[in-house]
């Protein structure tokens, strides 16, 4: 059963607009959630994180939003560069007290194509 | 600092034979993580590591052996490789603070004929 959900498997923006990608969960466990990203032939790259204890965080021309009420999270990328034309893995981390492990449950991924 | 290498980059392998993935990291991590990624799966946990000598089976274990003998270095082995084994592996590490991200290597393609 996916615990991390990105129903969206793929996403076109023109250059300039707003992106958004949007992710959902089903273990009310998470504390932890964060957004990667993959160019073709490498590895994913950390791009940003949230804590449950928030609702928002921004870092540049990314802010992701939290909603834990409806399970849900969303990543805004503004103004969307064709540079950030990649794959989005959203991922979330169980609290795990004194038993941290840092294990991350990924979502299947959104192909973000941000036309010129 | 190179951060996460892995070896080797590409692998084609027949059903049966055996291989073994490296994967070394120099940031001093003590956790690290192998995952696999199919398409329409996103990356899913295999095995993992919380110190030198340590494993525990991830999301997907069946397979796989692992080890951890040394701090920087963390093996994946396939005793006996199937189709169902054709992926791209990538490795990660992080240090042991609470919600600190994981560094990903840049991934290793296997196909198993």
């Amino acid at each position: 059963d996916q615990q991390v959900k990105q129903n969206s498997p793929s996403l076109s923006v023109q250059e300039g607009r707003i992106s958004i990608l949007n992710c959902d969960y089903t273990n009310s466990m998470f504390d932890y959630f964060l957004w990667y990203k993959k160019y073709p032939a490498e590895g994913p790259t950390f791009l940003i994180s949230i804590s449950s204890i928030k609702d928002k965080n921004e870092d540049g021309r990314f802010t992701v939003f939290l909603n834990k009420s409806a399970k849900h999270l969303s990543l805004h990328i503004v103004p969307s560069q064709p540079g950030d034309s990649a794959v989005y893995f959203c991922a979330a981390s169980p609290w795990a007290g004194s038993s941290n492990t840092g294990k991350l449950i990924f979502g299947q991924g959104t192909t973000l194509q941000v036309k010129p | 600092n190179a951060g996460v290498t892995q070896t080797p980059k590409f692998r084609v392998l027949k059903t049966g034979q055996s291989m073994t993935l490296l994967c070394a990291q120099d940031m001093n991590h003590e956790y690290m993580y192998w995952y696999r990624q199919d398409p329409g799966m996103g990356l899913r946990l295999i095995h993992y590591s919380v110190g030198e000598g340590t494993t525990a089976k991830g999301e997907v274990p069946d397979g796989y052996n692992v080890s951890r003998l040394k701090k920087q270095n963390f093996l994946l082995g396939l005793e006996s490789a199937a189709p169902s084994q054709t992926s791209v592996y990538f490795c990660a590490s992080r240090d042991h603070q609470e919600h600190n991200e994981q560094f990903f290597g840049p991934g290793t393609r296997l196909t198993v004929l």
